[in-house]
């Protein structure tokens, strides 16, 4: 199995510019997770998605993040415009459960993003 | 307010120097502690979970152990290859809360 696909690993761009974040979850998966991780914050959840409808997007910071999950092999996360503060690394993660469950999350890699 | 500490923030330890990394959570409703191990450069991988207190788990070098208020990863005789930062995350009915995790450093 190809684990949890994310891209792109590292983007750099300029405060205001659109940034869009992707992610292949683990094939079979029903539950999908966009989380921010900075050293002064830790581990954030953003988003997640049971069967790719919205179900708790509290932890979104604010409007200008949005995120999609068209069908069950993609998912993104869009940042418009981008703020320097958005610098971060954001991991997306998949469960086999329904919702969130006791059951053990998958990882991406993660996109190192960093607002010039 | 829902909240989960880990402590220390960093440890060093010598090759085959036993010692505690702490997890302690202030969340209402918990049903389950999770460990992962997060490597420089790449996402948590999972290691445990534990569901009541009392429960242990053993991998390896490492047992986790959990009680009403806290848990504990227990690192028997680390090598350097158990360097990385070890994170913590319970679940509640509605969602995961992460500790800031504890970085490990093992010195050959």
């Amino acid at each position: 199995d190809a684990g949890v696909i994310q891209s792109p690993r590292h983007e750099v761009t300029e405060m205001g510019q659109e940034v869009t974040l992707r992610c292949k979850p683990i094939s079979g998966h029903n539950s999908l997770f966009w989380y921010r991780q900075t050293m002064m914050r830790g581990l954030e959840l953003l988003i997640y998605f049971n069967n790719n409808v919205p179900i708790d997007d509290s932890g979104m910071p604010e409007d200008r993040f949005s995120a999609k999950m068209p069908n069950a092999s993609f998912s993104t996360l869009k940042i418009q415009p981008s703020e320097p503060r958005d610098s971060a690394v954001y991991f997306c993660a998949s469960s086999l459960g329904q919702g969130i469950s006791n059951e053990k999350l998958f990882f991406g890699s993660g996109t190192q993003l960093s607002v010039l | 307010e829902d909240q989960v500490t880990q402590s220390p923030e960093a440890l060093r330890l010598q090759e085959g120097e036993s010692s505690s990394l702490n997890c302690s959570y202030t969340v209402s409703g918990l049903r389950g502690l999770f460990w992962y191990r997060q490597d420089p450069g790449k996402g948590p991988e999972f290691l445990f979970t534990l569901y009541s207190a009392g429960e242990e788990k053993e991998k390896e070098r490492l047992k986790a152990t959990l009680t009403k208020k806290e848990s504990f990863l227990h690192i028997t005789a680390p090598k350097p290859e158990d360097s990385a930062t070890y994170l913590c995350a319970v679940h509640n009915f509605n969602k995961f809360y992460f500790g800031s995790g504890t970085k490990l450093n093992v010195k050959p």
